[in-house]
């Protein structure tokens, strides 16, 4: 495996269930980024992580929950969500998360639908 | 506030030439992106500028001016292929990048 994944690619869940995305680097990056993107809107950025450690969450409510148990792995745990969570979830990351070029890489994107 | 505006859609010809603008107004700068984003994709860095001038990278290239808080993303020979979402963002002073709604390019025959 190369790059950024994500899983699942796909996810449909109901209000009340209680789900989790997955994402991986393999890029040897210290910084990894969960963002939501809608339709016709800018990139939403939820959470950053260097090095495990939070360091930026944008007043995300508390029904997403991150995890950053190590540099390479990074989690979005998903419960009692809202249709107007239903969004694509990408899932970045980059070697800092400071400095002036600071390439992001992205995943695929999880295509979420809150039904 | 911080914002970054760039043309919601645009069309253009194969063979042709297309020019995508981006504003922006951010609390600092250091350094801007364009990044290209195919239907059901992951979006994929093309350029970046942090000093004014313009950057050539094959059939793309980059122009940015800093004292008009102005870039434009230039595709040449267009292909089918180049049809994707074309996404503006700027680093701003706190390092964080703020993103352009991206601008839709569809190309026909």
């Amino acid at each position: 495996e190369t790059g950024v994944t994500q899983t699942p690619r796909h996810l449909v869940m109901g209000m009340t269930n209680k789900k989790s995305l997955k994402c991986e680097q393999h890029l040897g990056h210290n910084a990894m980024y969960w963002y939501k993107q809608s339709a016709k809107k800018p990139l939403e950025l939820m959470f950053v992580y260097s090095l495990e450690e939070r360091v930026e969450n944008n007043s995300v409510p508390s029904r997403f929950s991150p995890e950053c148990p190590n540099s390479s792995h990074l989690f979005l745990h998903l419960h009692t969500l809202q249709p107007e969570d239903s969004a694509l979830y990408l899932c970045a990351s980059s070697e800092e998360t400071s400095g002036n070029y600071n390439e992001q890489f992205f995943g695929p994107g999880t295509r979420l639908t809150v039904l | 506030g911080q914002n970054i505006d760039q043309p919601t859609e645009m069309t253009a010809t194969e063979g042709a030439i297309v020019q995508i603008n981006c504003t922006y107004q951010t609390s600092g700068f250091n350094g801007l992106f364009w990044y290209q984003q195919h239907a059901g994709e992951a979006p994929t860095f093309l350029s970046y500028n942090v000093l004014d001038g313009l950057e050539e990278k094959g059939r793309f290239s980059s122009f940015l001016s800093r004292s008009k808080g102005y870039s434009y993303l230039l595709l040449k020979e267009l292909q089918m292929k180049d049809s994707a979402s074309y996404l503006c963002a700027v680093t701003d002073s706190n390092y964080q990048l703020i993103w352009g709604a991206g601008t839709k390019l569809i190309i026909k025959p």
